[in-house]
């Protein structure tokens, strides 16, 4: 079935330092959604992508599908304590059914 | 209500037990979908309701696990006989269509012991 890699597992970062997370899906995705999940909480929806190469930017966060729309980033550019949290990419199976999750990337900053 | 609602927040039962847990979906979504969460794993898919029928339900483990959406609004996954192993934090998310975007309730965590 299809799989959704995210690498690194868990990055540990100073304030002011930038991150990155990537996503790999195992088959072309006709999109991609991006979610963050607080300490505690649950995953919240950030952005989707549609295009191929598409890049769409959230203040310091950029987000980008590849051309061939299996892979996908974000990068987040000074991060900031309140950046604390796991990234979770997701995207649709070939029956739009449901949304297939990568095991995230867990991102800690320290002030 | 403004989000998605799970009740109970906690829920802590002996192995061998039958429990309910219960998700009050956005008002207007048709598409509602229940994950399981383990710790450090991302959000695993159980099913998929799409109004009242179960469109896809690939996802439930083995037949211990059931769910229904009896109006095609409020929806209870109910697990017979639990086991260590089904302790994790139930998920429900509900959207505007399938496969769009997904707004989660804040999970049953489930312990069982």
């Amino acid at each position: 079935g299809q799989q959704v890699m995210q690498i690194p597992q868990y990055q540990h970062v100073q304030e002011g330092e930038d991150f990155t997370t990537y996503c790999n899906s195992s088959t072309t995705l006709s999109n991609i959604q991006w979610y963050k999940q607080r300490p505690g909480g649950h995953p919240v929806f950030l952005i989707q992508l549609v295009k191929s190469g598409e890049v769409k930017k959230q203040k310091r966060l950029t987000f980008q599908f590849g051309e061939a729309k299996k892979n996908s980033s974000l990068h987040i550019t000074a991060t900031q304590t309140t950046d604390v949290g796991t990234y979770f990419c997701a995207g649709p199976n070939s029956g739009y059914s449901t949304l297939t999750f990568g095991k995230g990337t867990m991102l800690l900053v320290s002030p | 209500g403004a989000g998605v609602s799970q009740t109970p927040s906690n829920k802590v039962t002996e192995k061998g037990k039958y429990v309910e847990l219960r998700c009050d979906p956005i008002s207007g979504h048709t598409a509602l979908y229940w994950y399981r969460q383990s710790l450090g794993q991302g959000p695993e898919f159980l099913i998929y309701f799409q109004g009242t029928g179960a469109a896809d339900d690939s996802g439930l483990p083995n037949d211990r696990f059931f769910a229904v959406r009896p109006e095609g609004s409020v929806s209870t996954l109910k697990i017979q006989r639990t086991e260590r192993g089904d302790s994790a934090v139930y998920l429900c998310a509900s959207s505007a269509d399938r496969a769009a975007t997904l707004h989660f309730g804040n999970g049953t965590r489930l312990t069982v012991t």
